[in-house]
């Protein structure tokens, strides 16, 4: 059974870091692109990173450009986000998902973790 | 940036009838369109991809048509465990950036 399971999600102050993890199972995490999706709370669904099979390629949405940072090791099956310089309109579930190399859809996605950026 | 606009926001149905959900494109994505499935305090599910193919375990009555720039979602007989909210996403313009609708949301008539 695929499980990917978040965790690091909390309360932090605006300016603040924090980092999210990731740990799956049930597939071959090494041959998958990895991704982190978000959504605010009562709103839809916002991609916000990507990282390759092999860290090879890694993107970001332009609105956390230079303050998030996607890594992930296949050795432990985990994927990572590093989240600094947190806004408040950075509040929201982060999702991370599963992405089949060559497609670019997500496969297989996680119950998500909540981040709340507030004083 | 491609942006993806769904229609209605929500959709009120009777459990049993059809329901057709819209998705375009403001500006081609070929067939390079997913849907998911997202019940409340869940995670989405994969529902659809390639515009038109569904993904494994995702009952016949869920079917997909379209490319270019409408697409369209079609639950053929809406059992009571289809009431959710589903986006639509596109890949097309990968990479560097993915972009989903902002779903609609099909409630019980």
């Amino acid at each position: 059974e695929v499980q990917l399971v978040e965790s690091g999600g909390g309360l932090v102050k605006p300016g603040g870091s924090l980092r999210l993890s990731c740990a799956a199972s049930g597939f071959t995490f090494s041959s998958y692109s990895m991704n982190w999706v978000r959504q605010a709370p009562g709103k839809g669904l916002e991609w916000v990173s990507s990282i390759s099979s092999s860290s090879s390629y890694i993107y970001y949405a332009d609105s956390v450009k230079g303050r998030f940072t996607i890594s992930r090791d296949n050795a432990k099956n985990s994927l990572y986000l590093q989240m600094n310089s947190l806004r408040a309109e950075d509040t929201a579930v982060y999702y991370c998902a599963a992405m089949a190399t060559t497609q670019y859809y997500f496969d297989y996605w996680g119950q998500g973790t909540l981040v709340t950026v507030s004083s | 940036e491609i942006v993806m606009t769904q229609s209605p926001a929500t959709l009120s149905v009777s459990p049993g009838e059809r329901a057709t959900l819209s998705c375009r494109a403001s500006q081609s994505v070929s067939s390079n369109l997913a849907w998911y499935q997202q019940k409340p305090g869940q995670a989405p599910r994969l529902l659809i991809y390639g515009a038109s193919t569904r993904a494994t375990g995702i009952p016949a009555r869920f079917s997909g048509s379209g490319s270019g720039t409408e697409f369209t979602l079609t639950i053929s007989s809406l059992q009571s465990e289809d009431f959710a909210v589903y986006y639509c996403q596109q890949y097309n313009n990968w990479p560097p950036a993915l972009t989903f609708g902002g779903g609609t949301k099909v409630e019980i008539k």
